[in-house]
């Protein structure tokens, strides 16, 4: 039972475009929820996070979009940039257990010249 | 900045082996996790540890038993390795200090069971 779904195993979005990456979850319980960036051979980077209580967060060309209504969240990269070519991973918590995270499958981005 | 570091970037061990994974933060972390990540499965949750000597099963304990005999160090052991056990394995780390933290993660380890 996957609680934490990214549909699209893989990206490609030209330079100096947007790419948006979505993340679906089931469980209602969930509030915080975290992207990450994981280049091959490295561990996985912590990216972005937003809570429940907002509806969006930035942080310099990454923002991240919640939309509870839809148990929907998505990450845009603008402008895209090379370097952002890696896996990522959108994850999610429940209050009351704050320590454990639910990663989804993965979205592999390239961004092409 | 947190480091998180594991023993070993490739491991091969045969079938029936017996398995060690090494894991240490420099943070003073209370929080460490082990996951197990394959193609198409994402990051899956083998076993966790809220302090030292505690343990708790994540989603797929399976095959594995854990050590936390410091604080810094957290320890993953196949008692008898089997070839669907081969998979990168991470090691993260976290504080629950201030709030609602991230985790870091280590290099991970690419084993492989032959």
């Amino acid at each position: 039972d996957q609680q934490v779904k990214q549909n699209s195993p893989s990206l490609s979005v030209q330079e100096g475009r947007i790419s948006i990456l979505n993340c679906d979850y089931t469980n209602s319980m969930f509030d915080y929820f975290l992207w990450y960036k994981k280049y091959p051979a490295e561990g996985p980077t912590f990216l972005i996070s937003i809570s429940s209580i907002k509806d969006k967060n930035e942080d310099g060309r990454f923002t991240v979009f919640l939309n509870k209504s839809a148990k929907h969240l998505s990450l845009h990269i603008v402008p895209s940039q090379p370097g952002d070519s890696a896996v990522y991973f959108c994850a999610a918590s429940a209050s009351g257990n704050t320590d454990k995270l639910i990663f989804g499958t993965g979205t592999r981005l390239q961004v092409f010249p | 900045d947190v480091k998180v570091t594991q023993s070993s970037r490739y491991l091969v061990k045969r079938t029936g082996e017996k398995v060690f994974l090494e894991c240490v933060q420099d943070m003073d972390h209370e929080n460490m996790f082990w996951y197990r990540q394959d193609p198409g499965l994402g990051l899956r949750l083998i076993y966790f540890s809220y302090d030292v000597k505690m343990k708790e099963k994540g989603d797929i304990p399976e095959g594995y038993s854990v050590s936390r005999e410091k604080k810094e160090r957290f320890s993953l052991i196949l008692e008898s390795a089997s070839t669907n056990q081969t998979s990168m394995y991470l090691c993260a780390s976290s504080s629950l200090a201030g709030g609602r933290n991230e985790q870091y993660f280590g290099p991970g380890t690419r084993l492989t069971v032959t």
